[in-house]
Protein backbone atom coordinates (compact mmCIF):
# COMPACT_ATOMS: atom_id res chain seq x y z
CA UNK A 1 0.00 0.00 0.00
CA UNK A 2 1.18 3.00 -1.52
CA UNK A 3 1.20 6.00 1.08
CA UNK A 4 2.84 7.96 -0.24
CA UNK A 5 2.63 8.82 -4.36
CA UNK A 6 4.83 10.76 -6.72
CA UNK A 7 2.42 10.39 -9.93
CA UNK A 8 4.97 12.11 -12.04
CA UNK A 9 8.03 9.78 -13.19
CA UNK A 10 9.25 12.47 -15.18
CA UNK A 11 9.75 16.38 -15.54
CA UNK A 12 11.67 17.90 -18.25
CA UNK A 13 12.13 21.78 -17.93
CA UNK A 14 14.43 24.49 -19.42
CA UNK A 15 17.28 26.22 -17.34
CA UNK A 16 15.95 29.01 -15.52
CA UNK A 17 12.64 27.85 -15.53
CA UNK A 18 10.95 26.84 -12.38
CA UNK A 19 10.78 23.39 -11.57
CA UNK A 20 7.63 22.30 -9.67
CA UNK A 21 7.37 18.27 -8.40
CA UNK A 22 4.49 17.34 -6.53
CA UNK A 23 3.69 14.45 -4.02
CA UNK A 24 0.45 13.17 -2.34
CA UNK A 25 0.36 11.04 1.23
CA UNK A 26 -2.82 9.31 2.28
CA UNK A 27 -1.98 8.62 6.12
CA UNK A 28 -3.06 11.61 7.68
CA UNK A 29 -1.05 10.05 10.73
CA UNK A 30 2.34 11.82 8.49
CA UNK A 31 3.00 15.17 10.44
CA UNK A 32 6.62 15.82 8.54
CA UNK A 33 7.78 15.63 5.21
CA UNK A 34 11.19 15.76 3.34
CA UNK A 35 12.41 16.00 0.06
CA UNK A 36 15.59 14.03 -1.08
CA UNK A 37 17.42 13.93 -4.34
CA UNK A 38 19.35 11.64 -5.63
CA UNK A 39 22.08 10.90 -8.43
CA UNK A 40 22.30 7.59 -10.01
CA UNK A 41 24.78 4.99 -8.19
CA UNK A 42 24.83 7.44 -5.04
CA UNK A 43 22.74 7.84 -1.99
CA UNK A 44 19.71 10.40 -1.57
CA UNK A 45 21.06 13.87 -0.40
CA UNK A 46 18.76 15.37 1.89
CA UNK A 47 17.28 18.82 0.12
CA UNK A 48 14.52 20.44 2.46
CA UNK A 49 11.68 19.24 4.67
CA UNK A 50 8.36 20.78 6.25
CA UNK A 51 6.56 20.23 9.73
CA UNK A 52 3.11 19.89 9.38
CA UNK A 53 2.84 22.55 11.29
CA UNK A 54 3.59 25.30 8.98
CA UNK A 55 2.28 25.37 4.98
CA UNK A 56 5.70 26.59 3.37
CA UNK A 57 9.60 26.56 3.82
CA UNK A 58 11.90 28.28 1.98
CA UNK A 59 15.69 27.31 1.67
CA UNK A 60 17.55 29.30 -1.02
CA UNK A 61 16.45 28.03 -4.38
CA UNK A 62 14.26 25.63 -3.03
CA UNK A 63 10.74 26.07 -1.74
CA UNK A 64 8.34 23.19 -0.63
CA UNK A 65 5.04 23.97 0.35
CA UNK A 66 2.19 21.88 2.46
CA UNK A 67 -1.09 21.26 1.86
CA UNK A 68 -2.91 19.45 4.66
CA UNK A 69 -6.05 19.38 4.12
CA UNK A 70 -5.45 18.32 0.58
CA UNK A 71 -2.62 15.93 1.66
CA UNK A 72 -0.24 16.93 -1.19
CA UNK A 73 2.97 18.74 -1.07
CA UNK A 74 5.35 20.18 -3.96
CA UNK A 75 8.56 21.44 -4.15
CA UNK A 76 9.46 24.23 -6.43
CA UNK A 77 12.77 24.39 -7.63
CA UNK A 78 13.72 28.05 -8.88
CA UNK A 79 15.53 28.88 -11.30
CA UNK A 80 16.66 25.25 -12.23
CA UNK A 81 20.09 24.86 -13.19
CA UNK A 82 21.22 21.81 -15.21
CA UNK A 83 23.14 20.14 -12.10
CA UNK A 84 19.40 19.97 -10.41
CA UNK A 85 19.17 17.12 -13.34
CA UNK A 86 18.74 13.88 -10.65
CA UNK A 87 15.81 11.79 -8.80
CA UNK A 88 13.41 13.57 -6.41
CA UNK A 89 12.29 11.87 -3.54
CA UNK A 90 9.03 12.58 -1.25
CA UNK A 91 9.23 11.23 2.42
CA UNK A 92 7.27 11.28 5.19
CA UNK A 93 7.18 10.41 8.99
CA UNK A 94 5.65 10.66 11.54
CA UNK A 95 7.34 12.47 14.91
CA UNK A 96 5.06 9.37 17.18
CA UNK A 97 7.17 6.84 15.61
CA UNK A 98 10.47 6.81 17.79
CA UNK A 99 12.36 4.91 15.32
CA UNK A 100 11.78 7.59 12.68
CA UNK A 101 11.04 5.44 9.50
CA UNK A 102 10.56 7.18 6.08
CA UNK A 103 8.07 6.47 3.60
CA UNK A 104 9.26 7.85 0.04
CA UNK A 105 7.34 7.96 -2.82
CA UNK A 106 8.53 6.55 -6.20
CA UNK A 107 10.34 9.77 -7.36
CA UNK A 108 10.53 11.84 -10.29
CA UNK A 109 13.73 12.51 -12.99
CA UNK A 110 14.14 15.72 -13.56
CA UNK A 111 15.93 16.74 -15.91
CA UNK A 112 17.29 20.74 -16.91
CA UNK A 113 17.70 21.27 -20.42
CA UNK A 114 19.92 23.89 -21.59
CA UNK B 1 26.92 18.58 7.39
CA UNK B 2 26.32 14.74 8.89
CA UNK B 3 28.34 12.27 7.09
CA UNK B 4 27.12 8.49 6.64
CA UNK B 5 29.75 6.62 5.13
CA UNK B 6 29.26 3.11 3.57
CA UNK B 7 31.64 0.25 2.07
CA UNK B 8 31.84 -1.62 -0.52
CA UNK B 9 30.72 0.63 -3.29
CA UNK B 10 30.66 -1.97 -5.37
CA UNK B 11 30.40 -5.88 -5.18
CA UNK B 12 30.39 -8.44 -7.62
CA UNK B 13 30.75 -12.15 -6.43
CA UNK B 14 30.10 -15.73 -7.46
CA UNK B 15 26.33 -17.22 -6.69
CA UNK B 16 26.23 -19.01 -2.89
CA UNK B 17 28.69 -16.18 -1.70
CA UNK B 18 27.91 -14.43 1.77
CA UNK B 19 28.64 -10.46 1.19
CA UNK B 20 28.77 -7.81 4.24
CA UNK B 21 28.05 -4.14 3.75
CA UNK B 22 29.35 -1.74 6.43
CA UNK B 23 27.38 1.28 7.20
CA UNK B 24 29.16 3.86 9.44
CA UNK B 25 28.16 7.48 10.94
CA UNK B 26 31.53 9.36 11.22
CA UNK B 27 30.53 12.59 12.86
CA UNK B 28 27.32 11.48 15.07
CA UNK B 29 25.73 9.01 16.63
CA UNK B 30 23.07 7.24 15.10
CA UNK B 31 20.62 5.51 17.50
CA UNK B 32 19.25 3.87 14.60
CA UNK B 33 20.20 2.78 10.99
CA UNK B 34 18.17 1.93 8.14
CA UNK B 35 18.75 -0.60 5.38
CA UNK B 36 16.96 -0.12 2.24
CA UNK B 37 16.87 -1.85 -1.14
CA UNK B 38 16.29 -0.06 -4.18
CA UNK B 39 15.68 -1.73 -7.75
CA UNK B 40 16.15 0.15 -11.23
CA UNK B 41 14.20 2.88 -11.25
CA UNK B 42 11.91 2.25 -8.13
CA UNK B 43 11.77 3.42 -4.94
CA UNK B 44 13.45 2.65 -1.96
CA UNK B 45 12.34 0.14 -0.32
CA UNK B 46 12.89 -0.25 3.49
CA UNK B 47 14.26 -3.72 4.44
CA UNK B 48 14.95 -3.13 8.31
CA UNK B 49 15.45 -0.99 11.35
CA UNK B 50 18.50 -1.62 13.51
CA UNK B 51 18.78 0.01 17.20
CA UNK B 52 22.24 -0.14 18.77
CA UNK B 53 22.56 -3.01 21.05
CA UNK B 54 18.84 -4.77 20.08
CA UNK B 55 17.25 -6.90 16.87
CA UNK B 56 16.61 -5.21 13.92
CA UNK B 57 13.07 -4.97 12.69
CA UNK B 58 12.21 -6.41 9.34
CA UNK B 59 9.92 -5.38 6.98
CA UNK B 60 7.15 -7.55 5.75
CA UNK B 61 8.44 -9.99 3.55
CA UNK B 62 12.14 -9.75 4.15
CA UNK B 63 13.69 -12.68 5.41
CA UNK B 64 15.81 -12.10 8.08
CA UNK B 65 17.67 -15.41 7.93
CA UNK B 66 18.69 -14.15 4.48
CA UNK B 67 19.74 -10.22 5.34
CA UNK B 68 21.27 -10.74 8.65
CA UNK B 69 21.60 -7.20 10.32
CA UNK B 70 24.54 -5.95 13.36
CA UNK B 71 24.19 -2.60 15.27
CA UNK B 72 27.31 -3.13 17.79
CA UNK B 73 27.85 0.62 18.10
CA UNK B 74 26.51 3.71 17.89
CA UNK B 75 28.63 4.69 14.59
CA UNK B 76 28.30 0.89 12.29
CA UNK B 77 26.00 -1.29 11.33
CA UNK B 78 26.20 -4.17 8.83
CA UNK B 79 24.21 -5.95 6.53
CA UNK B 80 25.07 -9.75 5.38
CA UNK B 81 23.54 -11.15 2.38
CA UNK B 82 24.21 -14.83 3.09
CA UNK B 83 24.36 -17.35 0.05
CA UNK B 84 23.47 -14.56 -2.28
CA UNK B 85 22.06 -15.43 -5.37
CA UNK B 86 21.63 -13.62 -8.86
CA UNK B 87 17.83 -12.43 -7.77
CA UNK B 88 19.69 -10.50 -4.38
CA UNK B 89 21.80 -8.22 -7.27
CA UNK B 90 20.69 -4.65 -6.46
CA UNK B 91 21.45 -0.95 -5.05
CA UNK B 92 21.55 -1.20 -0.95
CA UNK B 93 21.46 1.86 0.98
CA UNK B 94 21.93 2.79 4.39
CA UNK B 95 20.74 5.41 6.26
CA UNK B 96 21.39 6.36 10.09
CA UNK B 97 19.07 8.65 12.31
CA UNK B 98 20.21 10.55 15.62
CA UNK B 99 17.09 10.12 17.25
CA UNK B 100 15.07 13.25 17.96
CA UNK B 101 16.87 14.94 14.90
CA UNK B 102 15.79 14.79 11.44
CA UNK B 103 16.82 14.85 8.37
CA UNK B 104 17.98 10.57 8.14
CA UNK B 105 21.61 10.74 6.29
CA UNK B 106 22.56 8.48 3.46
CA UNK B 107 25.17 6.67 2.46
CA UNK B 108 26.38 6.54 -0.93
CA UNK B 109 24.93 2.50 -1.51
CA UNK B 110 26.54 -0.36 -2.16
CA UNK B 111 25.58 -2.20 -5.96
CA UNK B 112 25.51 -5.86 -5.19
CA UNK B 113 25.88 -7.81 -8.74
CA UNK B 114 25.45 -11.91 -7.78
CA UNK B 115 27.06 -14.39 -11.21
Amino acid sequence: DQQVKQNSPSLSVQEGRISILNCDYTNSMFDYFLWYKKYPAEGPTFLISISSIKDKNEDGRFTVFLNKSAKHLSLHIVPSQPGDSAVYFCAASKTTDSWGKLQFGAGTQVVVTP
Amino acid sequence: GAVVSQHPSWVICKSGTSVKIECRSLDFQATTMFWYRQFPKQSLMLMATSNEGSKATYEQGVEKDKFLINHASLTLSTLTVTSAHPEDSSFYICSAWDRGHQPQHFGDGTRLSIL
